[in-house]
């Protein structure tokens, strides 16, 4: 069972469109983190948000936690935003403490001239 | 500041080998991850841990992976022995001990063929 859904699978926008991306999770989370990452590439943390609006260049991350959900706005996309989108939850645990990430599969992003 | 990194950046090994994958996170960092990926099932934790001591060893993957961190600076993952199916992308990560800014750092990760 997947704990983190991501969708849409897939996208595919012409160069200056916006995208909207989502994640919900099956269990309760308290940390939300946005990750990028190109084909072969490294992951790149793009916005950690645990509740709220936060926002960097082109990127606006807005979690509700009651609602167990997150998206990620892409705003005027751009070629070099072509790559997968990956969310991630934190998996609280009583008992103990630490930032163990659940990610889900992704979002595969593709940017057309 | 130097990020997560990672040796060898590919490895080829035949089935019923054993491999050693090797990380160093970032400097200051305490928790320390190790993460499989493969495109059908994704990230999946393989090992986690805090200041050294290893909180959490993946479950499933108990049976021939065994993660250790020998320093704060230094952390391996063995796999013995081999199979086809382990042919996945590694991946370290390190992060701040919990509190409120816990983002995890990915090192570039190991690509694991194995024949």
């Amino acid at each position: 069972e997947q704990q983190v859904q991501q969708s849409p699978a897939s996208l595919v926008l012409q160069e200056a469109e916006n995208a909207e991306l989502q994640c919900s999770f099956s269990i309760f989370t308290n940390q939300v983190q946005w990750f990028y990452q190109r084909p072969g590439g490294r992951l790149v943390s793009l916005l950690y948000n645990p509740s709220g609006t936060k926002q960097s260049g082109r990127l606006t991350s807005t979690t509700v936690i009651k609602e167990r959900r997150s998206s990620l706005h892409i705003s005027s996309s751009q070629i070099t935003d072509s790559g997968t989108y990956l969310c991630a939850m934190e998996r609280t645990h009583y008992g103990s403490s630490g930032n163990k990430l659940i990610f889900g599969i992704g979002t595969l992003l593709s940017v057309k001239p | 500041d130097a990020g997560v990194t990672q040796t060898p950046r590919h490895e080829v090994a035949e089935k019923g080998q054993t491999i050693i994958l090797k990380c160093e996170p970032v400097s200051g960092h305490n928790d320390l991850f190790w993460y499989r990926q493969t495109k059908i099932q994704g990230l999946e934790l393989l090992s986690y841990f805090r200041s050294k001591s290893l909180m959490e060893d993946g479950g499933a993957f108990k049976d021939r992976f065994k993660a250790e961190m020998l320093n704060s600076s230094f952390s391996t993952l063995k796999i013995q022995p081999t199979e086809p199916k382990d042919s996945a992308v590694y991946l370290c990560a390190s992060s701040r001990t919990g509190g409120a800014r816990a983002e995890q750092f990915f090192g570039p990760g190991t690509r694991l063929t194995v024949l």
